[in-house]
């Protein structure tokens, strides 16, 4: 049973291209975040849905908007794609608004050409 | 700016040895000290968590010791295993008081390699 699922696992695309990352979590859980990892793997928050309501937006280019249809499920949409977006995505949920233990899903590395 | 400043970037230790990740804060506001355990091509999980009323916590071979007054937090993983080689993160937690939504800011890593 996969808790946090994240689709696609990889994603090799072009400077300019849109693209979109796709995260289902299946714990019942209240809370879903983006992260961003770099190269040298620091993990920053990107996003904070709770509800479906945007709760944290970090300062982050606005062509990356998230999108919440329900509950457990966080799209990131990415909008004309830059060699500096490259990196690893990561999906997070957590129950009662983020006080709880978050769970990870695999991950996305995105690689911009 | 970076909340949480962790050390070592990397560490190689020797099977059977003592691993040490060291990491220290300045923000008073935060209520909850997690470790998570990263293995490649994998999502970071969480490994061991401490709260700040508690000086350690020990689950199996992993104790986080916590200092208040020294704003400073380490993990310890005795008994090294080869299994044990990742990249660990420390965190912190504040409530923001506006949403009330837990937010974890993140160490930068340490990748701990296990020699056999």
């Amino acid at each position: 049973d996969t808790a946090v699922s994240q689709t696609p696992k990889y994603l090799v695309t072009q400077m300019g291209n849109d693209k979109s990352i796709k995260c289902e979590q299946n714990l019942g859980h209240d809370t879903m975040y983006w992260y961003k990892q770099d190269s040298k793997k620091f993990l920053k928050i990107m996003f904070s849905y709770n509800n479906k309501e945007l709760i944290i937006n970090e300062t982050v280019p606005n062509r990356f908007s998230p999108k919440s249809p329900d509950k457990a499920h966080l799209n990131l949409h990415i909008n004309s794609l830059e060699l500096g977006d490259s990196a690893v995505y990561f999906c997070a949920s957590s129950q009662d608004r983020g006080i709880d233990e978050q769970y990870f899903g695999p991950g996305t590395r995105l690689t911009v050409t | 700016q970076q909340q949480v400043k962790q050390s070592p970037q990397s560490l190689i230790v020797q099977k059977g040895g003592i691993s040490i990740i060291n990491c220290a804060y300045e923000n008073t506001a935060f209520d909850y000290f997690p470790w998570y355990q990263q293995f490649p091509g994998k999502g970071p999980a969480l490994l061991i968590a401490i709260r700040p009323d508690v000086s350690e916590k020990k689950e199996g071979r992993f104790t986080i010791s916590f200092n208040k007054s020294a704003k400073q937090f380490s993990l310890h993983i005795m008994d090294s295993q080869p299994g044990d080689s990742a990249t660990y993160f420390c965190a912190a937690r504040t409530v923001d008081r506006g949403s009330t939504l837990g937010r974890l800011y993140f160490g930068r890593g340490t990748q701990l390699t296990v020699w056999p």
